[in-house]
């Protein structure tokens, strides 16, 4: 079965702290995985995607097959780092159906 | 470039009517895709058009449609529309081919359900 699961629904941090985002995915196929963000009152958009390995706001994250993760991560959190983040997994023929995690809301605290 | 525009943002309609959403893409990208967004069950993927042609689907009921025209604008209608449908509904276009190609999300259609 294709799925993606985010296990923590809250995250709170300090400003400064680093933060890890897990993500984990289910899929036999060769996975595109995407990391989305949603700021408040903003648009769903892309923060990074795996095959890029760019840091985007500071932020990384790397696919590891063995253990069928991408785990999102910052060393220093920032106070406009709070918003939600979704995990988000590319499946079909033509890459044509995306399957997102629950949601992580992050909350970095002054 | 404009963004996605969905039309419009907000409805209310009452059980066993019909609605049509409308999504326009940003200019050149061909492949529109559909979301359901509620509390309970995040975002849901309803289905995916490229060329007018419905490529993927996800499990909803036949009661949720969609169609692309010609100039990559999609429409999703659900019909008989139950109080569960109350939801919010997104749009997101990408160009379309190949592999790993991130989405560009509108702000979405706010459906309420009376």
């Amino acid at each position: 079965a294709q799925r993606v699961t985010q296990p923590e629904k809250l995250l709170s941090v300090f400003k400064g702290a680093p933060v890890e985002l897990k993500c984990n995915y289910s899929y036999s196929g060769s996975p595109e995985l995407f990391w989305y963000v949603q700021y408040s009152r903003q648009r769903l958009q892309l923060l990074l995607r795996h095959i890029s390995r760019e840091s985007i706001k500071g932020f990384t994250a790397d696919l590891n097959k063995g253990e069928t993760s991408f785990h999102l991560k910052k060393p220093f959190a920032q106070e406009e780092d709070s918003a939600m983040y979704y995990c988000a997994l590319i499946v079909g023929t033509s890459y044509d159906k995306v399957i997102f995690g629950p949601g992580t809301s992050l909350s970095v605290i002054p | 470039k404009a963004g996605v525009t969905q039309t419009p943002r907000y409805l209310i309609k009452t059980r066993g009517q019909q609605v049509t959403l409308s999504c326009s893409p940003i200019s050149g990208h061909r492949s529109v895709s559909w979301y359901q967004q509620t509390p309970g069950q995040g975002l849901q993927f309803l289905f995916e058009y490229f060329s007018e042609t419905q490529r993927n689907k996800g499990n909803f009921p036949g009661r949720f449609s969609g169609r692309q025209f010609s100039n990559s604008r999609s429409e999703m209608n659900v019909s008989t529309l139950e109080l569960g449908d109350s939801a919010l509904y997104l749009c997101a276009s990408s160009p379309g081919q190949g592999g790993g190609q991130p989405q560009h999300f509108g702000d979405g259609t706010r459906l309420s359900i009376l």
